[in-house]
């Protein structure tokens, strides 16, 4: 089946390190691939996207590069602040009957200053 | 400015009381969803909706209920069925099979047992 899978948290780094967080996915067919991430208390919000195989996304200092040859869609940043402490999601949608979209279990970030 | 509403932002329920989520969207979308998120467990969704007065069950329906008889609203009822309702409950919407398409979500609702 359908499937995302991402680094348990939570995850602590000091501001201005350097951040990956991997998400790997298994699916039938070509999904569009996001991370979304959520602040304490509230919903989601989209951080950045990929609809193909090579595509990068980018959004606020963060990428993510979809890759089909390992199925993978991991998100960097260079270099982190304190307000990028959240809980960040992996996320994949695919063109089928059912219009789901499948969610990691989400990774807790934490930046000390 | 479009979005999803959902109200209230905190619901206390008593044992045997059915409870009922508010989700409303002006973003004239078809689809919306229902997810449930408890810590350290991500996103489970609930119910879906592709289409006024139709929906599915999503991987954990049982002890809830929804209902679409509008296109702008999804409400989702916490039965008495559900033995363990404490959970911050997300509405989602986006356009009908629109996969390359983010989903909007609302601000959340904290449901708590007394």
């Amino acid at each position: 089946g359908n499937s995302v899978t991402q680094m348990e948290g939570p995850v602590t780094l000091s501001e201005e390190a350097f951040l990956t967080i991997n998400c790997t996915y298994t699916a039938t067919g070509y999904p569009s691939l996001f991370w979304y991430v959520q602040y304490p208390g509230e919903g989601l919000q989209l951080l950045l996207k990929a609809t193909k195989a090579d595509d990068k996304g980018s959004n606020k200092g963060f990428e993510a590069t979809y890759r089909k040859e390992t199925t993978s869609f991991h998100l960097e940043k260079g270099s982190v602040q304190v307000s990028d402490s959240a809980v960040y999601f992996c996320a994949l949608s695919l063109m089928n009957r059912d219009d789901k979209i499948i969610f990691g279990k989400g990774t807790r970030l934490h930046i000390l200053p | 400015d479009g979005g999803i509403t959902q109200s209230p932002k905190y619901l206390f329920r008593k044992e045997g009381q059915n409870v009922t989520l508010s989700c409303e969207q002006n973003l004239n979308h078809d689809a919306m969803y229902w997810y449930r998120q408890d810590p350290g467990q991500g996103l489970r969704l609930i119910y879906y909706s592709q289409i006024v007065n139709d929906f599915q069950k999503g991987d954990i329906a049982e002890g809830y209920s929804v209902s679409r008889e509008k296109k702008e609203s999804f409400p989702l009822t916490v039965t008495s069925a559900q033995k363990n309702p404490t959970a911050f409950y997300l509405c989602a919407s986006r356009r009908f099979q629109a996969t390359n398409e983010k989903l909007f979500f609302g601000s959340g609702t904290q449901l708590s047992v007394l």
